[in-house]
């Protein structure tokens, strides 16, 4: 299986704030890296496909790049709507694994 | 739009079958694109990839629940389902079906609500 790695586990910011989430795939997955974005009690949203495509409807402060091993999830000015947990996911093979989840809090 | 809700069960008791369905809306799961799936998140936990199938009746599974689950599809009632047999108190979970989208690169989007499933006597 394909681990997915997240730093950090969780991170403090404030709104205006641009934070960045990375991932690391234990082996070479090319661009076959999605992130999601998961609220309590909701259910989990599609953000980036393929790396760095942006989800229909995602706002453009998201972005995200990467290929091979390493990823990142930007957001350029955070707003209180984006605190939430994120995921990054490969689908580069099965079975399709998960990071752990970054954990993003209001500071 | 897209919509999938699942249902099922809430508590199951240790060594039964867990079974949850999820029916679409808003689109019809014979497109030939899609695989359907269903993900689970334990209490505390990341998520995980139970298995997915496509409106053929074409599945494949995590290998680390291959033993134990079985997913099946009703195209006349546009509906997937998941069986999950001698569960334990590990398996409780909040579980997601989603559609998986694309075709070169492959995505789930969109999630259902989600519906927890506890596993006690």
């Amino acid at each position: 299986d394909i681990q997915m790695t997240q730093s950090p586990s969780s991170l403090s910011a404030s709104v205006g704030d641009r934070v960045t989430i990375t991932c690391r795939a234990s082996q070479s997955i090319s661009s076959y890296l999605n992130w999601y974005q998961h609220k309590p009690g909701k259910a989990p949203k599609l953000l980036i496909y393929a790396a760095s495509s942006l989800q229909s409807g995602v706002p453009s402060r998201f972005s995200g790049s990467g290929s091979g091993t390493d990823f990142t999830l930007t957001i350029s000015s955070l707003q209180p709507e984006d605190f939430a947990t994120y995921y990054c996911q490969q689908s580069y093979s099965s079975p399709h694994t998960f990071g752990q989840g970054t954990k993003l809090e209001i500071k | 739009q897209l919509q999938l809700q699942e249902s099922g069960p809430g508590l199951v008791k240790p060594s039964e079958t867990l079974s949850l369905t999820c029916t679409v809306s808003g689109g019809s799961i014979s497109s030939s694109v899609n695989y359907w799936g269903w993900i689970r998140q334990p209490p505390g936990k990341g998520l995980e990839w139970i298995g997915s199938i496509y409106y053929s009746g074409s599945t494949y599974y995590n290998p680390s629940l291959k033993s134990r689950v079985t997913i099946s599809v009703d195209t006349s009632k546009n509906q997937f389902s998941l069986k999950l047999s001698s569960v334990t108190a590990a398996d409780t979970a909040v579980y997601y079906c989603a559609r998986r989208g694309g075709e070169m690169y492959n995505w789930f989007d969109p999630w259902g609500q989600g519906t927890l499933v506890t596993v006690s006597s």
